[in-house]
């Protein structure tokens, strides 16, 4: 089964632009979390969609946002980029069906806002 | 003070000697707990996922969970230098939200 997909791997913006980026989950899969990481911050939880719905949010503010497609894909938009949403940003994907579920990452999209 | 501390490391060993990671957390919510690796500028990879307190055993790794100290571990055995990575700790409660520590380097030298 193939895993976790993210385009594209790497991205160079400059401060100001906007950034979309996309992560095709595990087949069977309809749950998808989108983390950031930092060196000084480490991984930290930016939002959940399941089933086209945004399910849980983290302590990110309102230039983050996502969306999910009905095959499960996700895209996570990032608008009037600064120098600190500089990092790797992570896709993970679940089944979300049983408690006991857990999830599984993608590769990840590395962004340098210059 | 962070929800989930982890030991930031550099832990260097020798190849063949016994890792031990840990995690201590505060939040009771937390009911599984889970241990990944992530090689230099790849994404994190699942190695252990525990529910209940006790042990775990997969290989050359088992993960241990002490709910009534807040405090998980993870070991490695036969330590090999393919083993070098940063190995963080996530726990969740109810919800899908993973919480994760700061991650422990680990250097395993031949």
């Amino acid at each position: 089964k193939a895993g976790v997909t993210q385009t594209p791997r790497y991205l160079i913006k400059t401060r100001g632009q906007q950034v979309t980026l996309s992560c095709s989950p595990i087949s069977g899969h309809r749950s998808v979390s989108w983390y950031q990481q930092t060196p000084g911050q480490g991984l930290q939880f930016l939002f959940e969609y399941f089933s086209e719905t945004q399910r849980n949010k983290g302590n990110f503010p309102g230039r983050f946002s996502g969306r999910q497609f009905s095959n499960s894909r996700s895209e996570m938009n990032v608008s009037t980029l600064e120098l600190g949403d500089s990092a790797l940003y992570l896709c993970a994907s679940s089944l979300r069906e049983v408690s006991t579920d857990t999830q599984y990452f993608g590769p990840g999209t590395r962004l340098t806002v210059l | 003070q962070k929800e989930v501390e982890q030991d930031p490391g550099p832990l260097s060993v020798p190849e063949g000697a016994i890792v031990s990671l840990n995690c201590t957390y505060s939040n009771s919510a937390f009911q599984y707990f889970m241990w990944y690796r992530q090689y230099s500028r790849k994404g994190p990879e699942l190695l252990m996922y525990t529910y209940s307190s006790g042990n775990k055993e997969d290989g050359r790794f088992t993960a241990q969970v002490d709910k009534s100290s807040k405090y998980i571990s993870l070991f490695i055995r036969d330590s090999q230098p393919s083993d070098s990575a940063t190995y963080l700790c996530a726990m969740r409660g109810a919800g899908n939200m993973l919480t994760f520590g700061g991650g422990t380097r680990l250097m395993v030298k031949p």
